[in-house]
């Protein structure tokens, strides 16, 4: 079936410096890839999003690029700060008869003051 | 954003009981609701679509005699976990996205941490 992979499944940084975290998914009716932000205990938010029309999508210093071709997209996050720590999950959605949205595994992002 | 609204948050029920969970969108209407199990330091997996007025589409592996899902309206879903096994503990969690647009993102309930004893 179809299947999101994302890497790394953990990341440490330096407050200050950037972060990437990368994904690729199976599914090439897949045509709208959500970001969200998991703080413990508390529900997935949406940090960014990217349609498949699109290459690349900035957001102050979130910024997410898809190759359709290669059917990767990537999360960057510049100039990190101690409340970026949290758990970051990749999301493939497509409509095939009914939406669909598949998660990637999750980054933990642990960013040392 | 759109608001949905899970409940509870937490329950603890005992083997062989069932607990029924339900997520609500408050300012939306949703005709696709999503069922998903966390468990802990992993990802979302997807157990089912709730689809308004019509039969829930479940993934594979996931049990439907187990996990029953009713989408009786725009605005409510709910899954009862029947005859609950201690292996049924986990985080659940639902997601609704808005009847208008195409493809676009989908807003998470809160989640309901279920313990079965």
């Amino acid at each position: 079936g179809e299947n999101v992979e994302q890497h790394p499944s953990t990341l440490s940084v330096q407050e200050g410096d950037s972060a990437v975290i990368k994904c690729t998914y199976s599914d090439s009716a897949s045509n709208y890839f959500p970001w969200y932000k998991q703080e413990l205990g508390k529900r997935p938010q949406l940090i960014i999003d990217i349609r498949s029309n699109v290459g690349e999508k900035k957001d102050q210093r979130i910024a997410v690029t898809l190759n359709k071709t290669a059917k990767h997209f990537s999360l960057h996050i510049t100039e990190t700060q101690p409340e970026d720590s949290a758990v970051y999950f990749c999301a493939a959605s497509s409509y095939t008869g009914g939406f669909k949205t598949i998660f990637g595994a999750g980054t933990r992002l642990f960013v040392k003051a | 954003g759109a608001v949905v609204s899970q409940h509870p948050s937490w329950v603890i029920c005992k083997s062989g009981t069932s607990v029924k969970i339900e997520c609500r969108s408050l300012d939306f209407q949703a005709t696709t609701m999503f069922w998903y199990r966390q468990f802990p330091k992993q990802s979302l997996m997807l157990m089912a679509t709730s689809n308004e007025g019509s039969k829930a589409t479940y993934e594979q592996g996931v049990e439907k005699d187990k996990f029953l899902i009713n989408h009786a309206s725009l605005t409510l879903s709910t899954l009862t976990v029947t005859s609950a096994h201690p292996e049924d503990s986990s985080f659940y969690i639902c997601s609704a996205r808005t009847v208008t647009g195409g493809n676009t993102e989908a807003f998470f309930g809160q989640g309901t941490r279920l313990t079965v004893v």
